[in-house]
């Protein structure tokens, strides 16, 4: 499929245990971001990709590993996942910082 | 810190209302602007995009506006319709940084 895919799209997990969340972009942008959406906080940046094997912090990366070792691709793990990281995670993606983001359809996590 | 505020948090209108919500950042040196919707339960659409030597976009009944001297931007909807509820984010980004999003407005137009 053309675009911005995300998996899973719904997952729950219990404290503790790790998950990986996917991402795979079709358009080889070069830069790739994993944000969460919580109510009362809005949309917050949790790491960022400018090309491959290139990845720096956001606003909230503690708890959470990225790595990007294909253009396309960008997963997001929780190593231990923890209550706090119940959330809406999406996934973005554009040719440069700072222009037109285009976002995935979501992965809701669920930690009990 | 970069902080985006957007008035009004939430707003309902009866159909074919024009109206316009409004975008404010901390931090006045924006350099792109973004207007996305995102309907409940799904991701951000994107709308318009407002780039550095832009001051407004349009889209059909969508036209964003960027006052760049107040770091203030609006979006303007037209003849409202139903199909325009949900809710929309503003983010905005100083040159060489990421997107900072806003809290959205939660947009409810009546039939």
């Amino acid at each position: 499929d053309a675009g911005i895919t995300q998996s899973p799209r719904y997952k729950i997990t219990e404290t503790g245990r790790q998950v990986t969340l996917m991402c795979h972009q079709t358009w080889s942008h070069s830069y790739m971001f994993w944000y969460r959406q919580d109510l009362g906080h809005g949309l917050r940046l949790i790491y960022y990709s400018a090309a491959a094997d290139i990845t720096d912090k956001g606003e909230v990366p503690d708890g959470y590993v990225v790595s990007r070792s294909k253009t396309e691709n960008f997963p997001l793990t929780l190593e231990s996942a923890t209550r706090s990281q119940t959330s809406v995670y999406f996934c973005a993606s554009t040719w440069d910082r700072g222009k037109e983001q285009f976002f995935g359809p979501g992965t809701r996590l669920t930690v009990l | 810190k970069q902080e985006v505020t957007q008035i009004p948090a939430a707003l309902s209108v009866p159909e074919g209302e024009n109206l316009v919500l409004n975008c404010s950042f901390t931090d006045s040196a924006i350099y792109n602007l973004q207007w996305f919707r995102q309907d409940p339960g799904k991701g951000l659409t994107s709308l318009l995009l407002i780039q550095s030597s832009q001051r407004e976009q349009t889209s059909g009944r969508l036209n964003a506006s960027l006052d760049k001297s107040s770091g203030r931007s609006t979006l303007y909807i037209a003849a409202s319709q139903p199909g325009d509820s949900a809710t929309y984010l503003c983010a905005g980004t100083s040159y060489g940084q990421n997107f900072v999003f806003g809290p959205g407005t939660r947009l409810s137009v009546l039939p």
